[in-house]
């Protein structure tokens, strides 16, 4: 099966740096996705990693390390809408695409 | 416009009765999926389907039914059976790829709440 864990929260200041940690465990690894969710709305993507190494978009990035079954989401110049919750999800041949708890991101003025 | 349409985005239900909730894309997605989500948690999958007339069950199952007559409609039925049927219920759709599913894209979302 799959496992996937997130720490449930974290708070942050306006204009930081904040990295939103995602450890997996599954067998036939595809790909492992960052969602933004918002409280009550839907998920809106956010990134997509499928080899090593770091994506860039914008204020956020994204890593991940296949070999240690880790990804993070790296948001900078941190703003008050980015309070939100943060969704990693990990996509396996043969399997369901799985989503972790989320991770509820709050950012302080 | 492409995208995922559910209706509607409150519903209201009395114990004991069967709900059904829509789902439509017209993004040609193959896939298509039921989620549920809880005050705080993630999303647990209900059902999905990745092709016309086949479907299959997902985590949490019970309690729920679905059908997949045509590619763009995946109507996801509440029933009686279904302990807790009070919480957000999102539906998703996404592609093929040569390796497996693309990302998936999410309507906005129906909430049920039943008394």
């Amino acid at each position: 099966g799959q496992n996937i864990d997130q720490p449930t929260e974290m708070t942050a200041t306006e204009g930081a740096i904040v990295q939103i940690n995602c450890t997996y465990q599954t067998s036939g690894f595809n790909g492992l996705f960052w969602y933004q969710q918002h409280a009550g709305e839907a998920p809106t993507f956010l990134s997509y990693n499928v080899l090593d190494g770091l994506e860039e978009k914008g204020r956020f990035s994204s890593f991940l390390s296949r070999s240690k079954g880790y990804s993070y989401l790296l948001l900078k110049e941190l703003q008050m809408k980015d309070s939100a919750s943060y969704l990693c999800a990990v996509s396996s041949y043969g399997q369901n695409f799985v989503f972790g708890p989320g991770t509820r991101l709050s950012v302080l003025p | 416009d492409g995208g995922i349409t559910q209706s509607p985005k409150y519903l209201f239900r009395k114990e004991g009765q069967n709900v059904t909730l829509s789902c439509e894309q017209n993004l040609n997605h193959d896939a298509m999926y039921w989620y549920r989500q809880d005050p705080g948690q993630g999303l647990r999958l209900i059902y999905y389907s990745q092709i016309v007339n086949d479907f299959q069950k997902g985590d949490i199952a019970e309690g729920y039914s679905v059908s997949r007559e045509k590619k763009e409609s995946f109507p996801l039925t509440v029933t009686s059976a279904q302990k807790n049927p009070t919480a957000f219920y999102l539906c998703a759709s996404s592609r093929p790829t040569g390796a497996g599913y693309d990302e998936q894209y999410f309507g906005p979302g129906t909430r049920l709440t039943v008394t």
